[in-house]
């Protein structure tokens, strides 16, 4: 069965740090992995990894895959009290191109 | 450019009543899929649909529910005889499956299921 883990599951910091999150997956058909945002209504797309060990970044914001550990991780420097919200993680499957996503970290960023 | 658009955001049925629940598309985009958001649970798929076709509905509940895109109009996620249980977030998102498909997700209807 399809499986993603994000952790922790939930994370309180203040304004100026930096988190990084975590995400694990087993997923047949692997074909690439979307990270989102969601904070009140529709979860926000942040960034596709398709490759192996190359960062995309925006801004503040950076993720990258590892598909040896079946993994990836999203970091968040220089936190802001905008960056409170759920981030989710989601491997799509080849085919029938459905998102499997975890439960989500949700993320506090206190003043 | 309008992102994806549900609507209704809120809807209360009572149990045995039917819902309806619509998606369009941002412009441009054939590939629509709904996902719904049981409470403390993450998004799960529940149907993917091109234009007038369903292409995978694998994680559709067998009976009650049915979904459809037509060749006009938005698409329909319809629940027939809503149960308690149905209580939950949909959302609806769409892509253009040739920008590597990436899935922009509406602000989802919350049904509540009295």
């Amino acid at each position: 069965e399809d499986k993603v883990v994000q952790s922790p599951l939930s994370l309180v910091v203040h304004e100026g740090d930096t988190v990084t999150l975590n995400c694990s997956y087993e997923v047949t058909n692997f074909r690439s992995l979307l990270w989102y945002k969601q904070e009140k209504k529709a979860p926000t797309f942040l960034f596709m990894l398709t490759s192996s060990g190359i960062e995309k970044k925006s801004g503040r914001l950076s993720s990258i895959l590892d598909k040896k550990e079946l993994s990836s991780i999203l970091n968040i420097t220089a936190t802001q009290t905008g960056d409170s919200a759920i981030y989710l993680c989601a491997p799509r499957q080849g085919g029938s191109e459905k998102l499997v996503f975890g439960k989500g970290t949700k993320l506090t960023v206190n003043p | 450019n309008a992102g994806v658009m549900q609507n209704p955001r809120h809807l209360v049925r009572r149990r045995g009543q039917e819902a309806r629940l619509r998606c369009s598309p941002m412009k441009g985009h054939s590939h629509v899929y709904w996902y719904r958001q049981l409470p403390e649970e993450g998004l799960k798929f529940m149907v993917y649909l091109q234009k007038e076709n369903i292409i995978d509905e694998s994680g559709m509940p067998k009976e009650r529910f049915s979904a459809e895109f037509p060749k006009e109009g938005p698409s329909i996620l319809r629940i027939q005889q809503v149960v308690r249980g149905d209580s939950a977030a949909y959302f609806c998102a769409s892509s253009l499956l040739t920008s590597g498909n990436i899935q922009y997700f509406g602000a989802g209807t919350r049904l509540s299921v009295l």
